[in-house]
């Protein structure tokens, strides 16, 4: 089964850091490119950041650029993204994806979440 | 950035209805949108991508048309089962992408 576990989620005060983690079983992690999408409380789905298969390039919103940093591990089919400088408007649901690109890409595997709580 | 522009934001329908929501992007995206349902507490799940094609194991009364600025994602006949936050995204240009604002689909 195809499946994606996130991990890392917590409380954590204004300018903290955070790990977030995301595990993948059931495919082959390494063939495919990776996101992280984020929801804040009651509010929309944010797209926030895209790595390639190797990590050799990488993509975010601009309101996170120079804060977060998308990274993955294809020996331990995990995905990561780390969190710093965190302000109360970060505090969301966060899920990862993967993404399937047959010439157009889009977001095909989600996870369940985990979630984000900035507030001192 | 593009931008993604849904409506209605939310809309009130009964089972067996039609329902059309529509999508439109702030430039030309061709045909990289792609249709999301959202139930509360759950994430999201892929419906339709590249505007037209069903995902795998999506029930037919789902479809999706367009391309370029406008975009339209249909259900011929509601399901108890369809009420939930519908999502359109695009993923067109240089990785970085965006969602529309969302419709909610509510009895």
């Amino acid at each position: 089964e195809v499946q994606l576990v996130e991990s890392g989620g917590g409380l954590v005060q204004p300018g903290g850091s955070l790990r977030l983690s995301c595990a993948a079983s059931g495919f082959t992690f390494s063939s495919y490119w990776m996101s992280w999408v984020r929801q804040a409380p009651g509010k929309g789905l944010e797209w926030v950041a895209n790595i390639k298969r190797d990590g050799s390039e990488k993509y975010y919103v601009d309101s996170v650029k120079g804060r977060f940093t998308i990274s993955r591990d294809n020996a331990k089919n995990s995905l990561y993204l780390q969190m710093s400088s965190l302000r109360a408007e970060d505090t969301a649901v966060y899920y990862c994806a993967r993404i399937t690109t047959l010439n157009i890409f889009y977001m095909d595997v989600w996870g369940k979440g985990t979630t984000v709580t900035v507030s001192s | 950035d593009i931008q993604m522009t849904q409506s209605p934001s939310s809309l009130s329908a009964s089972v067996g209805d039609r329902v059309t929501i529509t999508c439109r992007a702030s430039q030309s995206i061709g045909s990289h949108l792609h249709w999301y349902q959202q139930k509360p507490g759950k994430a999201p799940k892929l419906l339709i991508y590249a505007a037209s094609s069903l995902q795998s194991g999506v029930p037919s009364r789902f479809s999706g048309s367009g391309s370029g600025t406008d975009f339209t994602l249909t259900i011929s006949s509601l399901q108890p089962e369809d009420f939930a936050t519908y999502y359109c995204q695009q993923s067109f240009g240089a990785l970085t992408w965006t969602f529309g604002q969302g419709t909610m689909l509510e009895i």
